[in-house]
């Protein structure tokens, strides 16, 4: 089966300590994103890829990096920077192009710091 | 900057209705709008994609049209079932900016009561 997997599907951890949330794809699709989303508010985007090796911050990426070593990986550590840490976490992934393709979703991580 | 409003917020109906959810953009320029459908604690599954040059889409049950230039888009589904209960959102992707991210309303919570 194509898709999208995420793993932990939970994810507990202390204040101050970095973990990694897991993003892989049998797609075959060139771009990648990582949305943040929480309660009342709409999903907001905090990095994307759209090739090996090239990553471009979003809207909300201050405490959070990435790499994109693998066409089929992309993971995303939270650093002890961000402030807000606890949410739901999807990644995302589509055709490299013009804008005109339809972007599938993962299951998402939920992670809770506290 | 482009900003996507959903109205309303919750919807309560009947089994067997006929409804309409709707989504409004500020910036007309955009190269497709996704609705998606979010269970509880889940992922985003895609429904329909309507590029900039359609007017609408179908799949089964569910219609979805736009009207890029007043910034507009609904999604009809037809003959609920207890089973569409969940929340929709709409996403665009506007031209500006460089890449395909999505710039997400913030849902319709849909309930169908039996």
């Amino acid at each position: 089966d194509g898709g999208i997997t995420q793993s932990p599907k939970y994810l507990f951890r202390k204040e101050g300590q970095n973990v990694t949330l897991s993003c892989e794809q049998n797609l075959n699709h060139d771009a990648m994103y990582w949305y943040r989303q929480d309660p009342g508010q709409g999903l907001r985007l905090i990095y994307y890829s759209q090739i090996v090796n090239d990553f471009q911050k979003g809207d909300i990426a201050e405490g959070y990096s990435v790499s994109r070593e693998k066409k089929e990986s992309f993971p995303l550590t939270v650093t002890s920077a961000q402030k807000n840490p606890t949410a739901f976490y999807l990644c995302a992934s589509s055709k490299k192009g013009a804008g005109g393709y339809e972007q599938y979703f993962g299951p998402g991580t939920r992670l809770t710091v506290t | 900057k482009q900003e996507v409003t959903q109205i309303p917020a919750a919807l309560s109906v009947p089994e067997g209705e006929n409804l309409v959810l709707n989504c409004s953009f500020t910036d007309s320029a955009i190269y497709n709008l996704q609705w998606f459908r979010q269970d509880p604690g889940k992922g985003l599954t895609s429904l329909l994609l309507i590029q900039s040059s359609q007017r609408e889409q179908t799949s089964g049950r569910l219609n979805a049209s736009l009207d890029k230039s007043s910034g507009r888009s609904t999604l009809y589904i037809a003959a609920s079932q207890p089973g569409d209960s969940a929340t929709y959102l709409c996403a665009v992707v506007p031209t500006q900016g460089g890449s395909e991210k999505l710039v997400f309303g913030k849902g319709t919570k849909l309930t169908v009561n039996p």
